[in-house]
């Protein structure tokens, strides 16, 4: 079945450091590809999404590439602030069965004045 | 305002008492899905429903029930919780057919049961 890998963190970082956060999947079919993110006692909000190959989605200063030959939609953002501390899931919907929404176990990115 | 709501957002229980967590939308969404959120695991899918009368177990069913008789509305029961069913949980909208829209989220559940 489909699946969704990232590392679980927590990531630290100082601000305005560059963030990457890894996301690879797998998917039969031609999936479109999510990035949310769940502030401290909220639920989640898409942060930006990308629905076929190369294309960028980007929002709020960060960004992800759709790179279906390496199967994977990692997160960037050039400088991160103390605001962007949050909890991040990579996710996948498919076109095929019920169209469920698989997730990652979420990547906790804290940072740091 | 587009938006998932949930009921209520914290709630402390005992083990074997049934209980109930509301969730209703105003997108006209199809499609509603339930999860749970434990650390180390992200979410799980529990149940989900393409459409009024429509449901089906997802990944993690066992002790929950659902039903869907209104399109707004899809509630999440537990007939007997157990300890094992502490979690965060959420509800969610999207529309079906289109994989490409996201999904809405609820602020989330606090489930505590002891």
């Amino acid at each position: 079945g489909d699946s969704v890998t990232q590392m679980e963190g927590p990531v630290t970082l100082s601000e305005e450091a560059f963030l990457t956060i890894n996301c690879t999947y797998t998917a039969t079919g031609y999936p479109s590809l999510f990035w949310y993110v769940q502030y401290p006692g909220e639920g989640l909000q898409l942060l930006l999404k990308a629905t076929k190959a190369d294309d960028k989605g980007s929002n709020k200063g960060f960004e992800a590439t759709y790179r279906k030959e390496t199967t994977s939609f990692h997160l960037e953002k050039g400088s991160v602030q103390v605001s962007d501390s949050a909890v991040y899931f990579c996710a996948l919907r498919n076109s095929g069965g019920y169209q469920k929404v698989t997730f990652g176990i979420g990547t906790k990115l804290q940072v740091i004045p | 305002e587009a938006q998932v709501t949930q009921n209520p957002r914290y709630l402390i229980t005992v083990t074997g008492k049934k209980l109930t967590v509301t969730c209703s939308q105003n997108m006209n969404h199809e499609y509603m899905s339930w999860y749970r959120q434990d650390p180390g695991l992200g979410l799980r899918q529990i149940y989900y429903s393409m459409n009024v009368e429509v449901t089906d177990k997802g990944d993690v069913p066992e002790g929950y029930k659902v039903s869907r008789k209104e399109k707004r509305n899809f509630p999440l029961i537990l007939e007997s919780p157990s300890p094992n069913q502490t979690s965060l949980y959420f509800c969610a909208s999207s529309l079906t057919g289109v994989v490409n829209t996201e999904a809405f989220f609820g602020q989330g559940t606090r489930l505590t049961v002891v």
